[in-house]
């Protein structure tokens, strides 16, 4: 069965903080992973990663993805309290020829940003 | 540029009604899916179109529920009858191409609530 595992489950840091989150997966004929921040409404996009090794970076926000070991991390350095948020990350998986697939999500960690 | 555009927002009505989710993807987006939010399961796929075509379904819990996908712009997602587990938030989203390394762009949603 395909799945996507995330830890921790809920973080609590104060501002200024660097915090790390992980994001394990089992899932057939991988395509990418991806990250999405969502707040009070609907998931907005972070990250994709294809390649292993690669880190991707977006301000304070950076991840990575080991595909022999099958997990990535975000990290987010300096956190603020606007970074509080849950954080899905999912796994793309292919079917058949490739040409369709869907997004296998994780349970989420919640993180809450303290002043 | 419009994103994905569900209504209603909010919707609560007795068990036994009807419920209509309404779902338009993002203009050129030949993907769209439909989702579920609770708290005990995280998101999960219910269903997804190609081209307006359904592909996987194996996500939509019973026979109650049923999709459909008349045309590029539109797409609905009905219960009927609703139960009370039914309750969630329900997402739409849609993107172009599984190779093309496009992430999904999710609607608003639809908070359901079924009394």
């Amino acid at each position: 069965e395909d799945k996507v595992v995330q830890s921790p489950l809920s973080l609590v840091v104060h501002e200024g903080d660097t915090v790390t989150l992980n994001c394990s997966y089992e899932v057939t004929n991988f395509r990418s992973l991806l990250w999405y921040k969502q707040e009070k409404k609907a998931p907005t996009f972070l990250f994709m990663l294809t390649s292993s090794g690669i880190e991707k970076k977006s301000g304070r926000l950076s991840s990575i993805l080991d595909k022999k070991e099958l997990f990535s991390i975000l990290n987010i350095t300096a956190t603020q309290t606007g970074d509080s948020a849950v954080y899905l990350c999912a796994g793309l998986l292919l079917h058949g020829s490739g040409n369709t697939g869907k997004l296998i999500f994780g349970q989420g960690t919640t993180l809450q940003v303290k002043p | 540029d419009a994103g994905v555009i569900q209504s209603p927002r909010h919707e609560v009505t007795e068990m036994g009604q009807e419920v209509t989710l309404r779902c338009k993807p993002i203009s050129g987006h030949d993907y769209l899916f439909w989702y579920r939010q609770t708290m005990m399961r995280g998101l999960e796929l219910l269903i997804y179109f190609n081209n307006n075509v359904p592909i996987d379904d194996s996500g939509m819990p019973e026979d109650r529920f049923s999709a459909k996908m008349p045309n590029a712009s539109f797409s609905t997602l009905k219960i009927q009858p609703s139960e009370p587990r039914d309750s969630a938030v329900y997402f739409c989203a849609s993107t172009t191409g599984m190779r093309s390394n496009q992430p999904q762009h999710f609607g608003d949603g639809t908070r359901l609530s079924i009394l």
